[in-house]
This record gives structure tokens, sequence and C-alpha cells, in this order.
């Protein structure tokens, strides 16, 4: 049972640039959630997404958008790339009052 | 302030207990969670406990709740150098049945020999 995959691993964008992070979720999973974490903090969440839609959002700029799949599969999008946009890239997912699983996560460099 | 909150630091020998304490204040959480990251990786779940407990055991791990003081703890017995890693104190939000985190800054815990 394949668990929450997440690709590229690392990723190297400059300013000004967009960039595009995918994430599949584990097997029976219907709903996806998204976490930035910068250097030597906790995770942040970003959004959450469930049939499609962005059910729930945290506080981040319109810059950051999202995408789900009818396969449950995930897009982070996040355009006009700023320095402080550099951080390990989180993808959970999760069911119905289940716990949240996350992936091994895309290292984004932003030069 | 943070909404949850941890030490950032512990240092402990190997074979001792390791205790990592994160503090918490939205009292309608459900459960409250903790996760493991080794340098370079994920996220991990160890263990996690509900809101209406005060006590988990887990092999080597023991999760108490004081939810009067909204103080959640980890109990690591027999710490080994694997061990080692950074944890993180997380609380779930939860609306019609599904959930964010909101997690605290993570504590790194180094286990030398």
């Amino acid at each position: 049972d394949a668990g929450v995959t997440q690709s590229p691993t690392h990723l190297i964008k400059t300013r000004g640039q967009q960039v595009t992070l995918r994430c599949s979720p584990k097997s029976g999973h219907d709903t996806v959630s998204w976490y930035q974490q910068a250097l030597g903090q906790g995770p942040q969440f970003i959004f959450q997404y469930y049939e499609e839609e962005e059910r729930q959002r945290g506080n981040f700029p319109d810059r950051f958008s999202g995408h789900q799949f009818p396969n449950y599969s995930s897009e982070l999008n996040v355009n006009a790339l700023l320095l402080g946009d550099s951080a390990l890239y989180l993808c959970a997912s999760s069911s119905y009052q289940e716990t949240q699983y996350f992936g091994p996560g895309t290292r984004l460099l932003v030069l | 302030g943070e909404d949850v909150e941890q030490s950032l630091f512990l240092s402990v020998r190997e074979g001792d207990s390791s205790v990592i304490n994160c503090t918490y204040t939205d009292s309608s959480s459900t459960y409250l969670y903790w996760y493991k990251q080794e340098p370079g990786a994920g996220l991990q779940l160890l263990t996690y406990i509900f809101s209406n407990m005060d006590m988990k055991q887990d092999q080597r791990l023991t999760v108490l709740l004081n939810k009067k003081d909204k103080h959640l703890s980890l109990r690591i017995a027999d710490t080994q150098t694997g061990d080692s890693a950074i944890y993180f104190c997380a609380e779930s939000r939860e609306v019609v049945g599904y959930s964010t985190l909101t997690f605290g800054k993570g504590t790194m815990l180094l286990v030398s020999p």
C-alpha cells in the first residue's frame, strides 16, 4: 500500500517564476492538505482540498492556488515566487475523521 | 502569540527517558498529535491522543494530556540514538469530520551515546 507521494523532491526557481508541486494521496484517502514548512519552523497550513474543491484555507496570499483531480491527486501552484517562498512543502492526505499522513515533501529554493 | 508552544531543544543520554512538553490554546481541539521529523525528511506520525483521554501508551511512547492546563507531553522510554530528530506537537481543529493541524515550532531531541 503506497503512502503519500510527492514530486519533485527538490526544485530551484528564481524570483518571479511560477512553480507546480504534485501530490498523490494514500490509497483510500480523498482529502489532501498542503503545508509550508520554513527552515526552523513548524508546518503552516496552506489549504485543503476535498471533492475537487478548496474546503479550507490558511493565511496565505492568492499567489498560492491548488487543484484536486478526480483521482484525488492534487497540485499546489505558486505564482510570482518570492525569496520567502523557499521552504519544504508538505502534502498530507486523509479521509473522513481520519488522521493526516504526510508525504516526504518537496524542497523549494527560490534564488 | 503561538497557538502551540514547545521548548526548542532537549539533550539526553542513550538509555535515559526523554520528556517533550507542549502547550496549546484551543480547548476545542479534538485530537493532539506527535510527529517526528528526521533531517531532510517529511513528518512521521508517532502517536495521537483523543481529547477526552488522560494518557495513552504505545510501546516506548507515553502521551499525557492535561486538558485543564492545555498541556501535552511525550515521554520516550529507553531513548536511543535513532530517536534523535525534531518532534512536533500538533492540535487538530475539526469541522464536520475533517481537520486541519496547527503545529508548534518543534523540539530538537539530541541523544548522545
